[in-house]
């Protein structure tokens, strides 16, 4: 069965700082993607980065990137220059194509941005 | 391009009620997905179609539940009969293709008591 797996309910961050959210996932599919998706007070979901799996090159979103470690089945989402409009809830979706598609969502892990 | 569109916003039920949840997914894309979001279960997909075929529905929770997709650019997610423990904020979210990337609907806060 595939699992995800977001070991951070919550974390907090400085203004300007760095922050990394981690996220592990569990596949013995070799074709699928993974997402991060973020979900702001406003209860909105909004797509972050996305990453296919047969890429090795790290996504980047402006100040958002990853850190994509296929063999140890870790997708980690760095936020650099932390704003406050960037406090919300974010979610690591896997994405199994195969087999008519599987998606799984971790659970989350809440994210403050302090002044 | 107005994104996803749900109705209604907001809904406050009997228990016992039917209820049903619509969606109007972006133009051109091919693929909705209906998920369910609790304090408790996290983020749950119950059901997506490609080309209006549902494809996977192992997440819908049990027959009290139902979803069809007559054409590309309306979906309805339907609970029969409502019980409080259905009470959630239910998005529908819509991509061009199952892998693209999935833009969500404003969702619907459900609440039955």
């Amino acid at each position: 069965a595939q699992t995800v797996t977001q070991s951070q309910p919550e974390m907090s961050v400085q203004e300007a700082e760095t922050v990394t959210l981690s996220c592990t996932y569990d596949t013995s599919e070799n074709n699928y993607y993974l997402f991060w998706y973020k979900q702001p007070p406003s209860r909105q979901m909004i797509l972050v980065i996305r990453q296919e799996a047969y890429k090795q090159q790290n996504a980047t979103e402006n100040r958002f990137s990853v850190n994509f470690q296929k063999a140890a089945k870790s997708f980690s989402l760095k936020i650099s220059d932390s704003q406050l409009g960037d406090t919300a809830m974010y979610f690591c979706l896997l994405m199994i194509y195969n087999q008519g598609g599987k998606l799984i969502f971790g659970q989350g892990t809440e994210l403050s941005v302090k002044p | 391009d107005a994104g996803v569109i749900q109705s209604p916003r907001h809904e406050v039920t009997e228990m016992g009620q039917e209820v049903t949840l619509r969606c109007k997914p972006i133009s051109g894309h091919n693929s909705l997905f209906w998920y369910r979001q609790t304090m408790m279960r996290g983020l749950e997909l119950l059901i997506y179609f490609n080309n209006n075929v549902p494809i996977d529905d192992s997440g819908m929770p049990e027959d009290r539940f139902s979803a069809k997709m007559p054409n590309a650019s309306f979906s309805t997610l339907k609970i029969q009969p409502s019980e409080p423990r259905d009470s959630a904020v239910y998005f529908c979210a819509s991509s061009s293709g199952v892998e693209g990337d999935q833009y969500f609907g404003p969702g619907t806060r459900l609440l039955v008591l």
